[in-house]
């Protein structure tokens, strides 16, 4: 059974800087592509970020490109989310979504998210 | 960035009725759009993908179809299990996009 479970959401400062984890498991971790979408309060959704199965293709949405940073670590079942330069605009539930191949395109699956609120 | 607008943005309907909603890609997709469905509170599930083909264990009311640049998902048959927010997403090119969603009510 595929198991993703995101961690390290939380109450951050605009400006600020934070990391989200997606932890996996019941699947071959180094043969799919990973995800970040996000879902801003009350809006529909959108994603944010992926990395290929072997790591060497990373990729951004415009809103985010030069402040987030994603990345994956094979020994630990875990992708990461490194989230800088942030703003109110952010804030989202951010789901961690597994690919259905090695390179980034479908949500095959998704974690029950973790919540990042950017607030003063 | 291709831009996908899905219809209607909301609808209500009775248990057993079938209902359809549409999502139009601003340029040639080919196939690569794939439909989710989410509940309240819930994550999104993959449906539908590569416009047809039902993802293993999803009922088979759900359907999906295409024609041209117009893509169309079908309940055959609503149940008040469907009650959720529908989004297309396309693959064609990065940055992916989902379409705006579609919310699903009893009627």
């Amino acid at each position: 059974e595929v198991v993703l479970l995101e961690s390290g959401g939380g109450l951050v400062r605009p400006g600020g800087s934070h990391r989200l984890s997606c932890a996996a498991s019941g699947f071959t971790f180094t043969n799919y592509a990973m995800n970040w979408v996000r879902q801003a309060p009350g809006k529909g959704l959108e994603w944010v970020s992926g990395i290929s199965a072997s790591g060497g293709g990373t990729y951004y949405a415009h809103s985010v490109q030069g402040r987030f940073t994603i990345s994956r670590d094979t020994s630990k079942n875990t992708i990461y989310l490194h989230l800088t330069g942030l703003s109110p605009e952010d804030t989202a539930m951010y789901f961690c979504a597994k690919g259905d191949q090695p390179t980034v395109t479908t949500f095959e699956f998704w974690g029950p998210g973790t919540q990042v609120t950017v607030s003063s | 960035d291709i831009q996908l607008t899905q219809s209607p943005s909301s609808l209500s309907a009775s248990v057993g009725d079938t209902v359809t909603i549409t999502c139009q890609a601003s340029q040639d997709i080919t196939n690569y759009l794939n439909w989710y469905q989410q509940k309240p509170g819930k994550a999104p599930k993959l449906l539908i993908y590569d416009a047809y083909n039902l993802q293993t264990g999803v009922p088979i009311r759900f359907s999906g179809s295409a024609s041209g640049p117009l893509f169309t998902f079908t309940i055959s048959g609503l149940q008040p299990e469907d009650i959720a927010t529908y989004y297309c997403q396309q693959y064609e090119k990065l940055p992916l996009t989902f379409g705006p969603g579609t919310k699903v009510e009893i009627k």
